[in-house]
């Protein structure tokens, strides 16, 4: 069973506007929450995180948004640029729980036209 | 630092031989992981190691695979032997604290594995 849930494989977005991609997840011990980007024949990059704590972090275009009692979190980038085409997997953890591995979901391909 | 090191790039092997992938952590992590990647199952851990030493092998799909760390710089994954369900994309990260502010996993750029 997914622990961490992403229903969208894809969205385009017009370059400018705003892309918000989401994520669900089931484990209520996840207590850290990471963005990844990868482009194709990469490997996935870090991209912004935050922890169960807080419920924003914001990073220049990029803010990562949590609602713990919804068990969802969304990253928003504003404004969307092409060079933003990727695919973005959202992760967690239980760093409480000191385990040490992150949980992916299977991506969102977004794509920003010009 | 040249970041998380893979190789080969693309390996293409038949089915019932011995693939071994390689990896070399960035300098300084005390923690190194290896994923697989496919359309159907995203990307999935396999095993992670701290200090050397195997932490969670749960993800290892069968005793086909087997992974080690014989020092700090160096890990290895084998397949043995292989079959054409592993052809995937895998991955080897590194990271100095997993999961902790600031101490995200840096990944390596992938070994496509295409079992025939």
């Amino acid at each position: 069973d997914q622990q961490v849930k992403q229903n969208s494989p894809s969205l385009s977005v017009q370059e400018g506007r705003i892309s918000i991609l989401n994520c669900d997840y089931t484990n209520s011990m996840f207590d850290y929450f990471l963005w990844y980007k990868k482009y194709p024949a990469e490997g996935p990059t870090f991209l912004i995180s935050i922890s169960s704590i807080k419920d924003k972090n914001e990073d220049g275009r990029f803010t990562v948004f949590l609602n713990k009692s919804a068990k969802h979190l969304s990253l928003h980038i504003v404004p969307s640029q092409p060079g933003d085409s990727a695919v973005y997997f959202c992760a967690a953890s239980n760093v409480g729980g000191s385990q040490g591995n992150l949980i992916f979901g299977k991506g969102t391909k977004l794509s920003v036209k010009p | 630092d040249a970041g998380v090191i893979q190789s080969p790039r693309h390996e293409v092997t038949e089915m019932g031989q011995e693939v071994t992938l390689r990896c070399k952590p960035i300098s300084g992590h005390d923690y190194l992981f290896w994923y697989r990647q496919t359309m159907m199952r995203g990307l999935e851990l396999l095993i992670y190691f701290n200090n050397n030493v195997p932490i969670d092998d749960s993800g290892m799909p069968e005793d086909r695979f087997s992974a080690k760390m014989p020092n700090a710089s160096f890990s290895n994954l084998k397949i043995q032997p292989s079959e054409p369900r592993d052809s995937a994309v895998y991955f080897c990260a590194s990271s100095l604290r997993p999961g902790t502010s600031g101490d995200e996993q840096f990944f390596g750029p992938g070994t496509r594995l295409t079992v025939l």
